[in-house]
């Protein structure tokens, strides 16, 4: 069974330019959440997706920061204008139920420069 | 609200040693409780977990952990560790009631197995 997968893994760009991350959960899991960690932080939660519904986005930086999951299958996780603190890994996740063990992919390491 | 603290940065440890990184929470609810490990240039992987009975939890890799309520802390043992074990270690919580799985991190533990 396929694990959760993230494209880019790596991503270079200059600040004020526009990055789109994707993301595959596992297939049949219904919850899918991103998450990062910026330099020498936490990792923190960003949003969480039932299907193709927010569940919740409070940890959302600022509106620069946007999120999608149509169909309620792949998600996209775009960064316009990117900014300098934006540099960092993006980690999606995904779990079949609520309460369920959440499963990580490798990770999308964005650097702004 | 949920917070992890990982009480050590950095553990550097001989082979074959064993080792002790240590986790304490904070929550004013019951949680769920976690260990992630990242390997070089790799992604999260889940290293045990802790929802309910006993306190003792064996993961993968000969890696355990041990909840103490009391404590409210969740350690990560392992007997004897390998060069492989170099890795960086987290701690997590998400709380249990509302069926949700948002995890709270710590900041992480660098362990730096050495020959």
């Amino acid at each position: 069974e396929a694990g959760v997968t993230q494209f880019p893994s790596h991503s270079v760009i200059e600040k004020g330019q526009t990055v789109t991350l994707r993301c595959d959960p596992i297939s049949g899991h219904d919850n899918l959440y991103w998450y990062r960690r910026v330099m020498g932080k936490e990792i923190k939660f960003l949003l969480h997706f039932v299907k193709e519904s927010k569940q919740d986005e409070s940890g959302m930086p600022n509106n620069r920061f946007l999120a999608e999951r149509t169909g309620g299958t792949y998600s996209t996780l775009k960064v316009q204008p990117a900014e300098l603190e934006d540099s960092g890994v993006y980690f999606c996740a995904s779990s079949q139920d609520q309460g369920n063990t959440i499963y990580f992919g490798e990770g999308s390491w964005l650097t702004v420069v | 609200a949920q917070s992890v603290t990982q009480l050590d940065s950095q553990v550097p440890v001989f082979e074959e040693a064993p080792v002790e990184l240590r986790c304490n929470y904070s929550s004013s609810v019951s949680v769920y409780l976690f260990w992630y490990v990242q390997y070089p240039n790799q992604g999260l992987q889940l290293l045990l977990k802790y929802l309910s009975g006993s306190t003792l939890v064996k993961g993968i890799n000969g890696f355990e952990a041990e909840f103490n309520k009391s404590q409210t802390s969740f350690h990560l043992r392992k007997p004897s560790v390998h060069i492989s074990d170099t890795a960086e270690y987290f701690c997590a919580v998400s709380k249990i009631s509302g069926g949700y799985n948002k995890l709270i991190f710590g900041a992480g533990t660098r362990l730096a197995v050495h020959p």
